[in-house]
């Protein structure tokens, strides 16, 4: 059972449409972040939220921490074949100890 | 580069035998992390070093091993090895335990 679940796995849309990511767990977390990751190539950090309700912004994409610190979004406006990667969130339990989700694989057609 | 070394970057192997994984952490970071990619498990937590201590431990099998050197470098051991090990193994460092950066990692095929 994963920790954290995300949704949807595989997302498969056309340039320029709008798209959501969800990831949700029964867990608090004391922080939340969204990786990307690239075939044959580590995660790469796009951002950290930390408080619940907390949004934050990275040119077309928007990141959204829930409330309860339960759940967050990822939203990208406006996809772009560049945008094409697995998305991964991860959430900070105690020890400092990083939990990932299962990962979005994010396919932006031309 | 993102600061975080890990060599080899392939590794293949026959099962029943033993392999090391080294990671350099970016500079200045205390903390190394070990975390196991397969195709159906996602991104695994084996475990933390902070400063040359274990600091956590998550799904780590007893065949694997870790420690981290005066240096902080780490290093990963894996023995007895199964076809089921096959994986990509990522090395992450941190300087605050939030911002965690990653090796490329190191793509271990058993055979």
């Amino acid at each position: 059972t994963q920790l954290l679940e995300q949704s949807p796995q595989f997302l498969s849309i056309q340039e320029g449409e709008n798209l959501t990511v969800y990831c949700n767990s029964s867990s608090v977390f004391s922080s939340l972040q969204w990786y990307r990751q690239e075939p044959g190539e580590g995660p790469v950090l796009l951002v950290t939220v930390v408080t619940g309700g907390e949004v934050k912004k990275l040119k077309r994409l928007t990141f959204q921490f829930g409330d309860a610190r339960k759940d967050s979004s990822l939203h990208i406006t406006a996809a772009q074949p560049g945008d094409t990667g697995l998305y991964l969130c991860a959430g900070v339990l105690g020890a400092q100890k990083l939990v990932f989700g299962q990962g979005t694989r994010l396919t932006i057609n031309p | 580069d993102s600061g975080v070394t890990q060599t080899p970057k392939h590794l293949i192997t026959a099962t029943g035998q033993r392999v090391t994984l080294r990671c350099s952490p970016r500079s200045g970071d205390l903390s190394v992390y070990w975390y196991q990619q397969s195709l159906d498990q996602g991104l695994q937590f084996l475990i933390q070093y902070y400063n040359g201590e274990e600091r956590a431990k998550g799904n780590i099998l007893e065949r694997f091993s870790a420690q981290q050197f005066p240096d902080l470098h780490s290093e990963l051991n894996l023995s007895s090895l199964e076809l089921g090990d096959s994986a990509l193994y990522f090395c992450a460092s941190s300087v605050d335990g939030i911002g965690y950066t990653f090796g490329s990692g190191t793509r271990l095929t058993v055979v």
